[in-house]
């Protein structure tokens, strides 16, 4: 079946201009992740999606962050006034159910991934 | 807080070399241990996992045991092959949200 989407692939802004990255996660999947992978920072998360609220936001860096999911599946990361302290990777995950994720059923599907490139 | 210390890298073996990435974590109570792989061009995957203390996950020939003693959870291979080449990435969860903590990703880099 299929994975877990991210669009675009790539996006290249400029300092200051506002930007959206989408993640369709896998059907049926009611738990959504976003992460952040940086060159400084290594891999980090950013938020957690249960159906489409947001209980734990303790990983956006600033307010310029904010993140919504609709519907139960899709959720949009979007980040105000780019920075060039902004670039990364932005990776989504899903899985079928909240909890721990050692637990069985619970493990987290990757997306690619959005490149983020801001000028 | 919670954190996960790896070895830094790049890791350059030859072919049929063995393999051990170290991984050490600081956490409250029991997290769930990982090691996820990032192959070149592809996203990150799930390698192998294990949930509780003296487990011992295994996938594609890599091994990691959980061991509370030493807070580690160190990955191993017997015979590395170039397409095992790629960015191993530990990581622990704790919360009941189910959320990731990782290290910072050993490349590992396999010649023939």
């Amino acid at each position: 079946g299929a994975g877990v989407s991210q669009s675009p692939s790539n996006k290249v802004t400029e300092k200051g201009k506002d930007v959206e990255l989408r993640c369709d996660p896998i059907s049926g999947h009611t738990a959504l992740y976003w992460y952040r992978q940086s060159l400084g920072q290594g891999l980090e998360f950013l938020i957690y999606f249960q159906g489409n609220s947001a209980p734990d936001k303790s990983g956006l860096p600033s307010d310029r962050f904010s993140a919504e999911r609709t519907g139960g599946s899709v959720s949009t990361l979007t980040i105000q006034r780019t920075q060039q302290e902004d670039s990364a990777v932005y990776l989504c995950a899903s899985s079928l159910a909240a909890g721990l994720a050692g637990a069985r059923g619970n493990e987290q599907f990757f997306g690619p991934g959005t490149r983020l490139t801001v000028l | 807080g919670n954190s996960v210390t790896q070895m830094e890298g790049p890791v350059t073996l030859s072919e049929e070399a063995f393999l051990t990435i170290n991984c050490t974590y600081t956490a409250t109570g029991y997290p769930s241990l990982f090691w996820y792989v990032q192959y070149p061009g592809e996203g990150l995957q799930l390698l192998l996992k294990a949930t509780k203390a003296d487990d011992k996950g295994s996938n594609k020939g890599f091994e990691a045991t959980y061991r509370k003693e030493t807070t580690s959870f160190h990955l191993e291979k017997g015979s590395v092959q170039v397409s095992d080449s790629a960015v191993y990435f530990c990581a622990l969860s704790r919360s009941n949200t189910g959320k990731l903590i990782f290290g910072q990703g050993t490349t590992l880099q396999v010649k023939p």
